[in-house]
């Protein structure tokens, strides 16, 4: 079984700055997909990037970049650039690819991440 | 991606009644799932909704508790059965479809569900 873990419950960071969220997960499989995804208190689930694993180039996105550690089982979220409307909880995902776990989310705990003005 | 049409997005509902969420997709998608997010907590899967077949429960719920229906590609229900206040929580259904590069796994709204 996978298992994802977020170790930051919570994070703060100055509009305009810098933050990283930290993501490690634990899995035998060798490919498959990770995922951030961005929940406001809206509660819509909003992805944010993903990455594949057989992929070594870091995904981007706009203002989002990961950092991803295959070897290390490690996958950051590097958020540039912050601004007030990044205010939500991030969760990172792990998906295997194919068989019958296609499509099934193992989600971590979840990064509350606050921008301050 | 896809759009997920989810609804209700929020109720009250008293103890030992049943509530039916429903989701429907704006396009055609290889699977449907059911999570749960308990108040403060991540997102637990409860069921893959198979298109014309009974759904597949993970360890910990069962079909009495929360049936489930997926009669087409895209279009899936998910029953909470005599509530508790322990149900409350909020319901999210979710697609997934493509291969590599072009695998999308998307959500629908949620649904607030407060038991009373």
């Amino acid at each position: 079984a996978q298992t994802v873990t977020q170790s930051q419950p919570e994070m703060s960071v100055q509009e305009a700055e810098t933050v990283t969220l930290s993501c490690t997960y634990d899995t035998s499989e060798n490919n498959y997909y990770l995922f951030w995804y961005k929940q406001p208190p809206s509660r819509q689930m909003i992805l944010v990037i993903r990455q594949e694993a057989y992929k070594q180039q870091n995904a981007t996105e706009n203002r989002f970049s990961v950092n991803f550690q295959k070897a290390a089982k490690s996958f950051s979220l590097k958020i540039s650039d912050s601004q007030l409307g990044d205010t939500a909880m991030y969760f990172c995902a792990f998906m295997k690819a194919g068989g019958t776990s296609y499509g099934k989310l193992t989600f971590g705990q979840g990064t509350i991440l606050t921008v301050h003005p | 991606s896809a759009v997920i049409s989810q609804k209700p997005s929020r109720d009250i509902c008293q103890r030992g009644t049943s509530l039916t969420i429903q989701c429907q997709v704006d396009s055609q998608v290889t699977m449907m799932f059911w999570y749960r997010q308990q108040p403060g907590q991540s997102l637990t899967l409860i069921a893959t909704a198979n298109q014309g077949s009974e759904a597949t429960y993970e360890s910990g719920f069962v079909i009495d508790k929360f049936p489930i229906s997926r009669p087409n590609l895209t279009f899936s229900t998910l029953t909470v059965s005599n509530m508790s206040p322990e149900d409350s929580s909020i319901y999210l259904c979710a697609g997934c479809r493509g291969v590599y590069e072009n695998t999308e796994a998307f959500f629908g709204q949620g649904t607030r569900l407060t038991v009373v």
